[in-house]
């Protein structure tokens, strides 16, 4: 497909698991973004890749999230010791890159609905 | 005071009807808005995106910025079912951090 893809789409685990989620940008985005969506809320930033660098993981919530883009293409977002508070939807967004250096409008995958027991 | 307020709804309005959506901002940097539909279990959709004040169409949506009273509008003619969904709104200020409103519930009854 040419979208962004997630997998898995559900993830259970049981508290104190270590978690992996998959985001498959569009072919030839240089940005990748991931998000967490609580229940009713927007989508909160966590973290940003141009190609393999991250530029910015000011929004990880602890140093039990770890993200990264080895080859500037496939990128994980790895969660350690997982907490109930990490249940959510984890969504990831690709997009091109302007001559500025500015982004052009991001397209989403359906997320990867995490559910910590 | 959160960067982006946005009436979280429902909204409940009749097939036909003019939908109005809202959001308003705190942050004068950001330059750039849009507005992302979200359907159930799905990724959000980007069905605006503008840089200036002003208005813009397409279609049945209809996207208006005032950068000056920094507060951003979604105007949907002739409803339908099939638009219901959450109502994102979205803003950059350059770079590469995007803030999301919370969105507004829309339900459009047959």
């Amino acid at each position: 497909g040419a979208g962004v893809s997630q997998s898995p789409r559900y993830k259970v685990a049981k508290r104190g698991q270590d978690v992996a989620l998959r985001c498959d940008p569009i072919s030839g985005h240089v940005s990748l973004f991931w998000y967490q969506q609580a229940l009713g809320q927007g989508p909160e930033f966590l973290t940003y890749f141009q190609n393999e660098a991250q530029l910015d993981k000011s929004g990880l919530p602890s140093d039990r999230f770890f993200a990264e883009r080895p080859e500037g293409s496939v990128s994980t977002l790895k969660i350690q010791r997982t907490q109930q508070e990490d249940s959510a939807v984890y969504l990831c967004a690709s997009s091109l890159l302007r001559a500025d250096n500015s982004n052009q409008p991001q397209h989403f995958g359906d997320g990867t609905r995490l559910s910590i027991l | 005071q959160k960067e982006v307020e946005q009436d979280p709804g429902p909204l409940s309005v009749p097939e036909g009807a003019i939908v109005s959506l809202n959001c308003t901002y705190s942050n004068s940097a950001f330059q750039y808005f849009m507005w992302y539909r979200q359907y159930s279990r799905k990724g959000p959709e980007l069905l605006m995106y503008t840089y200036s004040s002003g208005n813009k169409e397409d279609g049945r949506f209809t996207a208006q910025v005032d950068k000056s009273s920094k507060y951003i509008s979604l105007f949907i003619r002739d409803s339908q079912p099939s638009d219901s969904a959450t109502y994102l709104c979205a803003h950059g200020a350059g770079g590469f951090k995007t803030i999301f409103g919370a969105g507004t519930r829309l339900f459009v009854k047959a």
